[in-house]
């Protein structure tokens, strides 16, 4: 498709479980970044991809949240031993470059309910 | 991450009304956007402010980068239904924007 899409659009789980969130970004955007809203919060950055370079992780909440970026296309947000405060939606977002200036295109995000 | 304060948090408004949203920072920023979430979306980019005093439109949507490069206010004339929604301001140096919390805007037909 044109847009950013992301995978599941809902997912229920269990706390304790792991889960995975999927993201393909716009085809020829080298930079990706991963998002989490909260109700009612504004958008909390987790993590930035950009071509070859080492991700910026530093928004990470916890040593159970990763992400991988394959091939400089699509990436995966894995969250281990869930939580109930994990529950959130999760956007991905991604841009042509790291110019500063960049439209950022956002999918529909992930609904993630830790029950 | 950096804080940004925007206000209000939410409003009704009359069809026809103008409205005013406003973002404020303790840091700089060398960018400042505005974004619209509708239910079940990402967030849409409406404007993009690069220059400090900087003014500029988007159909009813006017917004302004503040001179002191901290704040930056949206308005939105003579609003109509499909105005609902949360408008979000966003910061933006380098590739890194932080993000308000969001103005949910509802439209009294």
């Amino acid at each position: 498709g044109a847009g950013v899409s992301q995978s599941p659009s809902n997912k229920v789980t269990e706390k304790g479980k792991d889960v995975e969130l999927r993201c393909d970004p716009i085809s020829g955007h080298t930079a990706l970044y991963w998002y989490r809203q909260s109700l009612g919060q504004g958008l909390e950055f987790l993590i930035y991809f950009q071509g070859n370079s080492a991700p910026d992780k530093s928004g990470l909440p916890s040593d159970r949240f990763s992400a991988e970026r394959t091939g400089g296309s699509v990436s995966t947000l894995t969250i281990q031993r869930t939580q109930q405060e994990d529950s959130a939606v999760y956007l991905c977002a991604s841009s042509l470059a790291r110019t500063g200036s960049e439209k950022l295109f956002f999918g529909s995000g992930t609904q993630l309910s830790v029950l | 991450g950096q804080q940004l304060n925007q206000s209000p948090q939410s409003m009704f408004i009359q069809e026809g009304e103008d409205v005013s949203m406003n973002c404020t920072s303790s840091s700089i920023f060398n960018t400042w956007l505005w974004y619209k979430q509708d239910p079940g979306e990402g967030p849409v980019l409406l404007i993009a402010l690069y220059k400090a005093g900087e003014l500029t439109s988007n159909g009813r949507l006017t917004a302004q980068f503040g001179i002191t490069r901290k704040d930056s206010f949206l308005n939105i004339s003579a609003s109509i239904p499909s105005d609902v929604g949360i408008y979000f301001c966003a910061g933006q140096n380098d590739y890194k924007l932080s993000f308000g919390a969001g103005t949910t805007v509802t439209v009294r037909a």
